[in-house]
């Protein structure tokens, strides 16, 4: 497809357990972002990925979340040992470099019971 | 380090009216400002974006929003509402560097009368 595509697009799971979130950029996009949209925070930056370069981490809440960019393309967020205050709207965003308008994604909603 | 203010959480207006939204900002470099719109179950979508070109930006969907530096301000504002136009708004500030990393506001409701 020509947008960001994110899947699942729900998933819902038990405290403690581990989840994987995967983003596919735009094709020819070199940066990709994750962010996260939850009730009481709003939206907050997770982290970034530009071509080869060290990702920017500032934005992982712990270190229970960790992510990984494989061959400058698909994105995936791991969250381990999950939490009730990880469920949110985890949103991807890819746009052509750094400095150019991000496209998102839909999201991914994860809910933890 | 950057902020965004969205005052007030929802605005209601009557079909056919003027939409004002509005959003200051800090930052301490000269920054990229944006308005994204979000419709339920969806991503965000880029209404515009000021970089540092015309002070006065239009967007989609007959957005436009202005720059006032003095103000620290970008409010978003359209002529006249439609029903479609009913959606929540992001005002989001970034760098001008390459890493562009969004920082919100806490976004504003926008609903529409009949």
């Amino acid at each position: 497809g020509a947008g960001v595509s994110q899947s699942p697009s729900n998933k819902v799971t038990e405290k403690g357990k581990d989840v994987e979130l995967r983003c596919d950029p735009i094709s020819g996009h070199t940066a990709l972002y994750w962010y996260r949209q939850s009730l009481g925070q709003g939206l907050e930056f997770l982290i970034y990925f530009q071509g080869n370069s060290a990702p920017d981490k500032s934005g992982l809440p712990s270190d229970r979340f960790s992510a990984e960019r494989t061959g400058g393309s698909v994105s995936t967020l791991t969250i381990q040992r999950t939490q009730q205050e990880d469920s949110a709207v985890y949103l991807c965003a890819s746009s052509f470099s750094g400095n150019q308008p991000q496209h998102f994604g839909d999201g991914t909603r994860l809910s933890i019971l | 380090a950057q902020s965004v203010t969205q005052l007030g959480s929802h605005v209601s207006v009557s079909e056919g009216a003027l939409v004002l939204l509005r959003c200051n900002y800090s930052s301490s470099v000269p920054p990229y400002l944006f308005w994204y719109v979000q419709y339920p179950n969806q991503g965000l979508q880029l209404l515009l974006k000021y970089t540092s070109a015309a002070t006065l930006v239009k967007g989609i969907n007959g957005f436009e929003a202005e720059f006032k530096k003095s103000e620290t301000s970008f409010h978003l504002t359209k002529p006249s509402a439609h029903m479609s136009d009913a959606a929540e708004y992001f005002c989001a500030v970034s760098a001008t560097g390459a890493n562009s990393k969004l920082t919100f506001g806490k976004g504003i409701t926008l609903s529409v009368r009949p």
